[in-house]
């Protein structure tokens, strides 16, 4: 059974950056992927991009392409989101999670438990 | 990019009652649709691939149909534990996009 664990709540300054982490259990990364994806409070959900730890392969939305680093650390089964410029509408719940690694079948079937990320002067 | 979109934005469903909920795409997504289901202070929990194939330990009771560009997602039966948020997503096109979502909620 993969397990998703993150990192702990942030509260950071405008202009900062945030680093959040998942460890997977259950889940070498030899045939998965991780994506990052955001929810606003009150809102829907965001994809922000996705790493292939494997391949070392990353993709981007359109709307973070320069401001957020996805990686993955295959020794440690743990992949890393860093959102840097903050702004106060950067505020969210960040989720990890995983998919089966195939590029046409990218769904997710496992989440991480989400870490409030709070932007604020 | 491709746009999301779902109706209701709310339904209001008394327990034992059909609900149907909807999700279009601004472009054809062929048959590369998911749905998920959220609850108050959970993550998502994917319900549906491939527009219509229910996930491991899903209930029959939830169903996908649709394809292109219109896609359902049907509730028969609705229980308690399935009152949530419910979101469709297409894997068809980068970037991955979702829906705002459709609340179900106790009528």
């Amino acid at each position: 059974q993969v397990q998703l664990v993150q990192s702990g709540a942030e509260v950071k300054k405008p202009g900062s950056s945030v680093r959040v982490s998942c460890e997977a259990s259950g889940d070498s990364f030899s045939n998965s992927a991780v994506s990052w994806v955001r929810q606003a409070p009150g809102q829907g959900l965001e994809w922000m991009g996705r790493v292939i730890p494997s391949l070392d392969i990353a993709h981007f939305a359109p709307n973070f392409r320069g401001r957020v680093t996805i990686t993955a650390d295959k020794s440690t089964t743990t992949a890393y989101m860093v959102l840097s410029s903050l702004k106060s509408e950067d505020t969210a719940v960040y989720y990890c999670a995983r998919d089966q690694g195939r590029d046409d079948m990218v769904l997710f079937d496992y989440w991480g438990q989400g870490t409030l990320v709070t932007v604020s002067s | 990019e491709i746009v999301m979109t779902q109706s209701p934005a709310t339904l209001s469903v008394s327990p034992g009652e059909r609900a149907i909920l909807s999700c279009r795409a601004s472009h054809s997504v062929r048959s590369n649709l998911a749905w998920y289901q959220q609850k108050p202070g959970q993550a998502p929990r994917l319900l549906i691939s491939g527009a219509s194939t229910r996930a491991t330990s899903i209930p029959a009771r939830f169903s996908g149909s649709g394809s292109g560009t219109e896609f359902t997602l049907t509730i028969t039966s609705l229980q308690s534990e399935d009152f949530a948020v419910y979101y469709c997503q297409q894997y068809n096109n980068w970037p991955l996009t979702f829906g705002p979502g459709t609340k179900v909620d106790l009528k």
